[in-house]
């Protein structure tokens, strides 16, 4: 079974600073997808960014860019110039396409932009 | 505007009193699916359905029931709610392809006491 792990339960940082988020996955797939999703107090879950497993290029939305290293199982979320709008739990998730299609989702990280 | 709508938003409740949830989307989604959300636990899914009449179980399926009479409707029935019930719930709809975003609902808290 996939599991996806978000080994930091909360980050700090001051607005307008460079934050990364981490996440580390296990799977014995070769193709699947991942994905970034930001819920803020509203409990919206809105998607960040996704990326497909067998696209080495890192996926990049706006200020929301990711590094992924599909050898370490790794995809952390970097979220330059930050802004007081990015204060929100964030979700690493992971999409299996083998059988049915199920979002694996991380523990969250709670980010708390400072002004 | 293209949404999922859960009702209701907020639900209090005491142990054994049976309750839905009702979820409805607007999108023409084969797909549809349940999650509850639990601090330190991230979001876990309940049920899925694949189409409408088929539908399986996630990872934490017990004490829940669903059904998928229509393809737009993906009602989410506790026959008798128990304490450990108590969450925030997501239900979720996309298109059955590959990388087709899953569209969330604005959740339901509900607290069984």
């Amino acid at each position: 079974a996939q599991t996806v792990t978000q080994s930091q339960p909360e980050m700090s940082v001051q607005e307008a600073e460079t934050v990364t988020l981490s996440c580390t996955y296990d799977t014995s797939e070769s193709n699947y997808y991942l994905f970034w999703y930001k819920q803020p107090p509203s409990r919206q879950m809105i998607l960040v960014i996704r990326q497909e497993a067998y696209k080495q290029q890192n996926a990049t939305e706006n200020r929301f860019s990711v590094n992924f290293q599909k050898a370490a199982k790794s995809f952390s979320l970097k979220i330059s110039d930050s802004q007081l709008g990015d204060t929100a739990m964030y979700f690493c998730a992971f999409l299996t396409i083998q059988g049915a299609q199920k979002l694996v989702f991380g523990q969250g990280t709670r980010l708390t932009i400072n002004p | 505007e293209a949404q999922v709508t859960q009702n209701p938003r907020y639900l209090i409740t005491v142990t054994g009193k049976k309750l839905t949830v009702t979820c409805s989307q607007n999108m023409n989604h084969e797909y549809m699916s349940w999650y509850r959300q639990d601090p330190g636990l991230g979001l876990r899914q309940i049920y899925y359905s694949m189409n409408v009449e088929v539908t399986d179980k996630g990872d934490v399926p017990e004490g829940y029931k669903v059904s998928r009479k229509e393809k737009r409707n993906f009602p989410l029935i506790l026959e008798s709610p128990s304490p450990n019930q108590t969450s925030l719930y997501f239900c979720a709809s996309s298109f059955w392809r590959d990388n087709s975003p899953l569209h969330f609902g604005n959740g339901t808290r509900l607290t069984v006491t």
